[in-house]
């Protein structure tokens, strides 16, 4: 069991916003602005889109924001593309427990 | 442009050993730590180890703890992870990752780039 929760699975159509949440503890994601989201496509390296909760490596698109509230980070996707078909994980540095750094099992998402 | 190339992957038995590499270029390795991560079967992403620009620390995630080592060739740009001990839940697809710092615990925990991975696969 990973030690950030996200949801197994989200879809969404072309142009559409989606919302992928990512719930960690006081001990993790809710006392640290460090938050990173990764895209992976299968069979590739999984690729840096957010780091330190909101900000954006160069090149990655607008399109992707990211935030936080309380123990839950969030990543938003707006004008859904095809290519944003893919698997996106969470991570968060962590000051309890076996490790300091500690990902989401991943979310699925499925542009219809 | 950076790259990083996992070798080694293989199909070992359990209590067998196992060496990975991580050829990297396209930066200047001496200067950024480095960490490995895992994926088992249809699982999610599991950080292993890191290692500072300089190799004078490491850390381990504690279900390799006492049986995997992280090493780096700083002349020849590579990383490694000798993994002793193996075990069937070690099965996954290992990644290489390189920090935007040179020292993973004063940095901000993320990768900004990561390789294609190696399976190693660990069964009887």
């Amino acid at each position: 069991q990973s030690a950030l929760t996200q949801p197994a699975s989200v879809s969404g159509s072309p142009g559409q916003s989606i919302t992928i949440s990512c719930t960690g503890t006081s001990s993790d994601v809710g006392s640290y602005s460090l938050v990173s989201w990764y895209q992976h496509h299968p069979g590739k390296a999984p690729k840096l889109i957010i780091y330190e909760v909101t900000k954006r490596p160069s090149g990655v698109s607008d399109r992707f924001s990211g935030s936080k509230s309380g123990n839950t980070a969030s990543l938003t996707i707006s004008g859904l593309q095809a290519d944003d078909e893919s698997a996106y994980y969470c991570s968060s540095y962590a000051n309890a427990g076996d490790n300091i750094l500690v990902f989401g099992g991943g979310t699925k998402l499925t542009v219809l | 442009e950076v790259q990083l190339l996992e070798s080694g992957g293989d199909l070992v038995q359990p209590g067998g050993s196992l060496r990975l590499s991580c050829a990297a270029s396209g930066f200047s390795f001496s200067t950024y730590a480095m960490s490995w991560v895992r994926q088992a079967p249809g699982k999610g992403l599991e950080w292993v180890s890191a290692i500072s620009a300089s190799a004078h620390r490491t850390d381990y995630a504690d279900s390799v703890k006492g049986r995997f080592t992280t090493s780096r060739d700083n002349s020849k740009n590579t990383l490694y992870l000798q993994m002793n001990s193996l075990r069937v839940e070690d099965t996954a697809v290992y990644y290489c990752a390189k920090d935007s710092y040179y020292d993973f615990w004063s940095g901000s925990y993320y990768f900004d780039s990561w390789g294609q991975g190696a399976l190693v696969t660990v069964s009887s």
